[in-house]
């Protein structure tokens, strides 16, 4: 088992709903979690990190925590052609750690 | 977010030959840089953990003499290809972690494209 999960995709939604991105983690000490967007031929780009449980809205993009399921997600509103790519869940034990990266989930924004 | 950029953003070099690539840290200073490795369609492969002042810390499988990491100031982390071969051609990619955000958050550099042939 991976310890952190991702669905590979492709996710594919209509322009303007709701993408939804969802993460599983296996190790249940860890303290913080981040979401990547990564655009083909690029290199990953921070959007959100949450640290407690709960949701985090930033702008159209909402991280949601739940420690005890061991589940992190990412929803993006209102979704555009431009947030087509591939969205990397990461995972940290301790601050000074490594961040185990999951695999990503491509998505695919349609006009 | 903090700033990290990588030097050169593409390079080709003949097989047998070494690259050097370069990773800074341009508005804060990070103790702490990752080496990662991305082929086509595949996801990242962290190969080390650049510590300033002190020796890397390889991943499994990576072999540290062929891949030689320098972290010599605390903007600054070097990735030295040894006699390099095609199957090392890939996306190197640094990060950098900023301790003034908590020390959590990890920023990543450009990538370097590289092509042995």
């Amino acid at each position: 088992q991976k310890e952190v999960e991702q669905n590979s995709g492709p996710l594919s939604v209509p322009e303007g709903a709701i993408a939804s991105l969802n993460c599983t983690y296996s190790d249940r000490g860890s303290q913080s979690f981040f979401w990547y967007r990564q655009y083909s031929g690029k290199s990953p780009e921070l959007i959100m990190s949450i640290y407690s449980n709960g949701d985090k809205e930033d702008g159209r993009f909402t991280a949601q925590l739940n420690k005890a399921s061991q589940y992190v997600s990412l929803l993006i509103r209102d979704s555009q052609p431009s947030d087509s790519a591939t969205y990397l869940c990461a995972v940290k034990y301790t601050n000074a750690g490594k961040s185990t990266f999951g695999d990503g989930t491509t998505l695919t924004v349609k006009p | 977010g903090a700033v990290v950029s990588q030097h050169p953003s593409w390079v080709i070099c003949k097989s047998g030959t070494s690259v050097k690539i370069e990773c800074r840290s341009l508005d804060f200073q990070a103790t702490t840089m990752f080496w990662y490795r991305q082929f086509p369609k595949q996801s990242l492969m962290l190969m080390a953990t650049s510590n300033e002042g002190s020796k890397a810390t390889y991943e499994q499988g990576v072999e540290k003499d062929k891949f030689l990491i320098n972290h010599a100031s605390l903007t600054l982390s070097t990735l030295t290809v040894t006699s390099a071969h095609p199957e090392d051609s890939s996306f190197y990619i640094c990060s950098a972690r900023d301790p003034g955000q908590g020390g959590n958050e990890q920023y990543f550099g450009p990538g370097t494209r590289l092509t042995v042939t």
